[in-house]
């Protein structure tokens, strides 16, 4: 009953270096999310997947990039890694259906620092 | 103005106490209202989805008023446990992608 897993749960990085935070659900749903979340300022959407095969930018997208790899993986890269994106991120899915209330259900978080 | 707007608190209540929260919301196409509950450094719970007409979990009540654009959480016999953050989420319904959060009050259950 995994739900969805998020990995690595922490990292450091030094400004300018890449890296990729994977992301997998085992719920068959639709719909994936990637969000940062820092003090004050509420969970924000960096890009999201409507469904397989399609992805859109949220309210804070520079900076990274998306690949949603089938219906169950959602990976999130950080091509330059700078200060700025020193955050706790969370993935979340949800089933994506357009009628009733869309739970989005969330991933532990991963927690990264950038020198 | 914030699309979603909470008071951060802290609430501090002694146990068995009765609080409220109230969050507002700007959008008036606003389509599905959620309370999550976030502890520390933790990951986002569902606490309840809210229903336009008011609906209840246990010690919890959850009310929508969509003319004044608020939503309330009651709790009801405050516990140790339900020391956290509590997170009015908003969907805005145009396409299923469309949350918005709040920052959150916190919440402090004293012994």
């Amino acid at each position: 009953n995994a739900g969805v897993t998020q990995t690595p749960k922490f990292q450091v990085l030094k400004t300018g270096q890449s890296m990729t935070l994977q992301c997998a659900q085992d719920m068959n749903h639709n719909s994936m999310y990637w969000y940062r979340q820092d003090p004050g300022m509420g969970l924000r959407l960096i890009y999201y997947s409507a469904s397989e095969g399609t992805t859109d930018k949220g309210e804070v997208p520079n900076g990274y990039n998306v690949s949603r790899l089938n219906k169950r993986e959602f990976s999130l890269r950080l091509e330059s890694a700078a200060p700025s994106q020193t955050s706790v991120y969370f993935c979340a899915s949800s089933e994506g259906r357009y009628s009733g209330a869309n739970v989005l259900t969330f991933g532990a978080g991963s927690r990264l620092t950038v020198l | 103005r914030k699309e979603v707007e909470q008071d951060p608190g802290p609430f501090n209540v002694p146990e068995g106490a009765t609080v409220a929260f109230n969050c507002t919301y700007s959008n008036s196409a606003s389509q599905s209202f959620f309370w999550y509950r976030q502890d520390c450094r933790k990951e986002p719970k569902l606490l309840m989805s809210v229903y336009s007409s008011g609906n209840e979990d246990g010690r919890f009540t959850a009310q929508l008023n969509r003319a004044s654009q608020y939503i309330s959480l009651l709790i009801r016999d405050s516990k140790l446990s339900d020391s956290a953050t509590y997170l009015c989420v908003v969907n805005i319904g145009s396409g299923t992608y469309k949350y918005i959060f709040g920052t959150g009050t916190r919440l402090k259950v004293l012994a």
